[in-house]
């Protein structure tokens, strides 16, 4: 079973047209849960890590929110920089592993 | 900036043969990691290394794999055998805590095995 389910798993914005990823997660005892980027064909690259549900983060367009069920990564007014594919990542209190998501591939279109 | 960097980016090798791929993690960092991801599937987790042992491994991570870390700065991925379905991108990975802290991923290596 999925641990980590990600949607939608393509999405086309306009430049400008704002817009949410979602990450749902069935793991208990959440100690973290993060939000990369991913270039094609280059590792992902760490943006936000969120510990407990309420807390939200803020980079540049891009904010990071977690329930206990959930998280969400809402862009504002996105640009076609932003074009990546967006990867939601889970670590449970027991053990050292990360549980991805299969991603969000974002296209933002001028 | 303090980047992860991995060699070779690209390796090529036929099944049956034995591949090590390299990483230099950042240098302040102590926690270590291999994953893998095949194309267009999700990043795997295969295992992560800590004060010179194993601290976790992944059912991926069966003994066809082994990792090392030579001296003070390499972190190394050995895989014995390679198997078609050892075909994927292999990232390594290093993070400065243990699991609260951000992972820092290398830009890859992509294994072909022919």
């Amino acid at each position: 079973e999925d641990q980590v389910t990600q949607s939608p798993e393509a999405l086309r914005l306009q430049e400008g047209e704002s817009s949410s990823l979602n990450c749902s997660y069935t793991v208990s005892g959440l100690r973290g849960l993060f939000w990369y980027r991913q270039d094609p064909g280059k590792g992902p690259e760490f943006l936000f890590t969120l510990y407990s549900a309420g807390e939200e983060k803020e980079k540049e367009r891009l904010k990071a929110t977690l329930t206990k069920k959930e998280s969400f990564l809402h862009i504002t007014a996105p640009k076609p920089e932003d074009s990546a594919t967006y990867l939601c990542a889970v670590r449970m209190d027991t053990g050292n592993q990360f549980y991805f998501g299969t991603g969000t591939s974002l296209t933002v279109i001028p | 900036e303090p980047e992860v960097t991995q060699t070779p980016s690209h390796q090529v090798t036929q099944m049956g043969q034995e591949v090590i791929l390299r990483c230099v993690p950042i240098s302040n960092h102590l926690y270590f990691y291999w994953y893998r991801q095949i194309l267009g599937q999700k990043v795997e987790f295969l295992v992560s290394f800590y004060n010179n042992e194993i601290s976790e491994k992944s059912e991926i991570f069966d003994d066809q794999f082994s990792v090392e870390r030579p001296d003070g700065s390499n972190f190394t991925l050995k895989i014995r055998s390679t198997k078609l379905e050892d075909s994927a991108m292999y990232f390594c990975a290093s993070s400065r805590d243990r699991g609260l802290g951000e992972q820092y991923f290398g830009p890859g290596t992509r294994l072909t095995v022919t």
